[in-house]
Formats: C-alpha cells, sequence, structure tokens
C-alpha cells in the first residue's frame, strides 16, 4: 500500500509568494494532520482534521497559513504571503480516527525555503 | 508550553551498549504514549508505543517503560546498532476522544562502530 504522499518534497521560493503544499493521505484513514519541524521548535502540529472536517486549528501560526481537505483523499496547507521564518519541513500524517490506538503515518515532508 | 519534555537532546553510544532516552509529561489526560524514529530526509515512523495501564512493553531490541506516578516514560534500546543512528521522539496523546500527539523535542542518537 502506498503512504502518505506529500507534494512538492523541496520548495524555494521568494518572500512574499503563494506557497501550497499537498498531502494524500492513506487511503482509509480519516484523520490528518499537518505539522511543521524545525530546529528550534520540533515537530509542532499545526492543523488536524477528522472525516475532512477541521478539529483543531490552533496550531496555525498566523492568518498567512490556511489548510483544506476538500474530499478524504487530498489536503492542502497553503502560505500567503511567504516570509523567510515560514522556512522549515513541514509534514503530512494521516490515521484511523477511533479509541483504539491507532499510529499516525507520515509522509517524507516538503522542505520549505523561503529567500 | 512544551506539554512532553525529552532528554538528553543528543546521545553517544558505543555499539552493543544501552541507549536511554527519557520523556516526561504534566497531563494526566494523556492515554497513549508512542515513540517515533526518524532518519533524514524521512517522515517520523512509529517504533513503539505503550497505554498508562502498563508498565513495561518491548518489542525486540526496544523496551518502553513507564511510571504513571511519576508521569515519565523512557525508551531503551539494547545491543544499540549504528543502523540505530536516528533522531527519536516521544508522544503524548491528548486523551479520551482525542487523537492528536504532542511530541517532545527529539533525540539525536549516534551508535559508534
Amino acid at each position: 500500500d502506498a503512504g502518505v504522499i506529500q507534494s512538492p518534497r523541496h520548495e524555494v521560493t521568494e518572500m512574499g509568494q503563494e506557497v501550497t503544499l499537498r498531502c494524500k493521505p492513506i487511503s482509509g484513514h480519516n484523520s490528518l494532520f499537518w505539522y511543521r519541524q524545525t530546529m528550534m521548535r520540533g515537530l509542532e502540529l499545526l492543523i488536524y482534521f477528522n472525516n475532512n472536517v477541521p478539529i483543531d486549528d490552533s496550531g496555525m501560526p498566523e492568518d498567512r497559513f490556511s489548510a483544506k481537505m476538500p474530499n478524504a483523499s487530498f489536503s492542502t496547507l497553503k502560505i500567503q504571503p511567504s516570509e523567510p521564518r515560514d522556512s522549515a519541513v513541514y509534514f503530512c500524517a494521516s490515521s484511523l480516527w477511533e479509541a483504539s490506538n491507532q499510529p499516525q503515518h507520515f509522509g517524507d515532508g516538503t522542505r520549505l525555503s523561503i529567500l | 508550553q512544551q506539554q512532553v519534555k525529552q532528554s538528553p537532546q543528543s546521545l553517544i553510544v558505543q555499539k552493543g551498549g544501552i541507549s536511554i532516552i527519557n520523556c516526561a509529561y504534566e497531563n494526566t489526560a494523556f492515554d497513549y504514549f508512542p515513540w517515533y524514529q526518524q532518519f533524514p530526509g524521512k517522515g517520523p515512523a512509529l517504533l513503539i508505543a505503550i497505554r498508562p495501564d502498563v508498565s513495561e512493553k518491548k518489542e525486540g531490541r526496544f523496551t518502553i517503560s513507564f511510571n504513571k506516578s511519576a508521569k515519565q516514560f523512557s525508551l531503551h534500546i539494547m545491543d544499540s546498532q549504528p543502523g540505530d543512528s536516528a533522531t527519536y521522539f516521544c508522544a503524548a496523546r491528548g486523551g479520551t476522544g482525542a487523537n492528536n500527539l504532542f511530541f517532545g523535542t527529539g533525540t539525536r542518537l549516534t551508535v559508534i562502530p
């Protein structure tokens, strides 16, 4: 089975540009998570969805960040306008949402560099 | 604030030795404690996990020890191998009905041949 697929793997863009990161969760998973990883702050949860509905977006740093999940097999994280401090590795993860201990499966991330 | 505190930040162990990574938490509502392993250029991958009603869980060379009263848990890697060199994250799940994870800051493990 294919794992979580993220695109692009690398993105380099100039400050002020719009950036869109994409994620395809594992088929059948109904929870999706967006994380940001930096050396300074480690792995931070930005937002997560259950059954395509955003549940907790308290980790989204500011209004420049937005995330959508239009259907069960696709999600986007958008940054507009981008700033150099947004440079990080962004991970998407998916899992089965239920009471038992279902692990989160991570994609290989998008390395974002804002110049 | 950091919901899960992890130490040490980095660890160097000789091949064959024992690697120990410690984590602590405050929120007693946490109900699931996984450990993730991350190699460079890859996403974190689940290594082993434990629930708070169990004091120890072992899978191969990897063991989680859990102390509910102290609100601490640790990962022990026995007979450490160079292939174990990676960054390890502890995490805790938000409690009944929640499925978001709070991650520790990570430990970079280097196993010297």
